[in-house]
């Protein structure tokens, strides 16, 4: 089954303790992303990578980091979380040609709360 | 800076009413337009698109207009049924980006 899988799930830690929430797609996809969804904010992208190696800042990047040393996985970094990063997070995939336009899938989601 | 407006944040129809959800965006290079579906608990995914060379596509009982001089664009639920309640999302995207750029999102409920 296509899918993108997101861990954990849920995800409850306190303020400067390192997390890392993990992104893994078996779709052979070059382009993934990074979005935390906000009440009345909507979608917004963290970081976002082309293919393996070349990963780039999305519109609220501080505060996080990524790698992407796999063409499958895709790991979100928060090295010192603190509150304002409670939220939504979820992991996106898609091919990318440079082209074209394609569909974006989404994984189901992290909900983090850092206290 | 939110560069794709939505709205209604919410919205309530009763069963077999028409949803119309709007959207509104500024940057004239976009040329892909997206809505994205999410129910409770799940990941946004794809229910429909429309690139600015026509002005209205169909599937099903969804419906994108699109007017390129305004630079708006709508989702048009028709005959809304209780499974259609959800958040809709409109978005939009430059050719070749990839990167798109989410509208704030509505919340449908459609009343059984």
């Amino acid at each position: 089954e296509a899918q993108v899988t997101q861990n954990p799930r849920y995800l409850i830690t306190v303020t400067g303790k390192k997390l890392t929430v993990t992104c893994s797609q078996n779709m052979n996809h070059e382009y993934m992303s990074w979005y935390r969804q906000d009440p009345g904010l909507g979608l917004r992208q963290i970081y976002y990578s082309m293919n393996v190696e070349v990963t780039d800042k999305g519109d609220v990047p501080e505060g996080y980091k990524v790698s992407r040393k796999e063409k499958r996985n895709f790991p979100l970094i928060l090295e010192s979380p603190s509150p304002n990063q409670t939220s939504l997070y979820f992991c996106a995939s898609s091919l990318f040609s440079g082209a074209s336009a394609y569909e974006q899938y989404f994984g189901p989601g992290t909900r983090l709360t850092v206290t | 800076q939110q560069q794709v407006k939505q709205s209604p944040q919410s919205l309530i129809v009763q069963k077999g009413g028409i949803s119309i959800i709007n959207c509104a965006y500024e940057n004239t290079a976009f040329d892909y337009f997206p809505w994205y579906q999410q129910f409770p608990g799940k990941g946004p995914a794809l229910l429909i698109a429309i690139r600015p060379d026509v002005s209205e596509k169909k599937e099903g009982r969804f419906t994108i207009s699109f007017n390129k001089s305004a630079k708006q664009f709508s989702l048009h639920i028709m005959d809304s049924q209780p499974g259609d309640s959800a958040t809709y999302f409109c978005a939009a995207s430059v050719r070749g980006a990839q990167k798109l750029v989410f509208g704030q999102g509505t919340r449908l409920t459609i009343n059984p």
